[in-house]
């Protein structure tokens, strides 16, 4: 079974650019994650989506930050423009709920974004 | 706000046993997770405990709860140098409806050859 598909691995942009990731989940995973990871930091949850709606995007930036999630399997998350503070480690996680979950994430091996 | 505690660093010698510790302070959590981070990659859950269980042993690994003290440890049985990573504590966040974890800042193991 394939894992959890993100890309890019690395990015490297000048501040003020815009950047892209893209995350594949696993085939019938309902729930997808999008995580930030700074260094020597836990990931930071920045918006849930099940199946095609965003059910937490409470930490999100909004004025820069944007996802989508069409269909409910692929999702993309944005940053227009990019600032120093956003270099991190963009990680993507799906899990499948039905009614009863032990909340098991899988995570994609991440991007890691270098903003300069 | 609920908060999960861990140690940062820990080094062990090669076949030793390791214990990295965790403490929380949501007491109706009622699953605990420890996750993996090799460098450069994602993050691979180890193992879960549900929060009417004590302990919980897969292979190498033990997991040991403490629901009164609100502690949460994982030993790792004779350490080996390809346990070298950072291991998250996490717990499931029971305000409202989340599906969500919260998460510590990871403790870095050691192996030493």
């Amino acid at each position: 079974e394939a894992g959890v598909v993100q890309s890019p691995r690395y990015k490297i942009i000048e501040k003020k650019q815009p950047v892209a990731f893209w995350c594949n989940p696993i085939s019938g995973h309902n729930t997808l994650y999008w995580y930030r990871q700074n260094l020597g930091q836990g990931p930071e949850l920045l918006i849930r989506y099940e199946n095609e709606e965003a059910v937490d995007d409470s930490q999100l930036p909004k004025d820069r930050f944007s996802a989508e999630r069409l269909k409910g399997v692929d999702s993309t998350l944005k940053i227009q423009p990019a600032e120093l503070g956003d270099s991190a480690v963009y990680l993507c996680a799906s899990s499948f709920w039905e009614g009863v979950e032990t909340y098991e994430q899988y995570f994609g091996p991440g991007t890691r974004l270098t903003v300069t | 706000g609920e908060d999960v505690e861990q140690s940062l660093f820990l080094s062990v010698r090669e076949g030793d046993s390791s214990v990295i510790n965790c403490t929380y302070t949501d007491s109706s959590s009622t699953y605990l997770y420890w996750y993996k981070q090799e460098p450069g990659a994602g993050l691979q859950l180890l193992t879960y405990i549900f929060s009417n269980m004590d302990m919980k042993q897969d292979q190498r690994l033990t997991v040991l709860l403490n629901k009164k003290d609100k502690h949460l440890s994982l030993r790792i049985a004779d350490t080996q140098t390809g346990d070298s990573a950072i291991y998250f504590c996490a717990e499931k966040d029971n305000a409202g409806n989340n599906r969500k974890l919260i998460w510590g800042l990871g403790t870095s193991l050691a192996v030493n050859p």
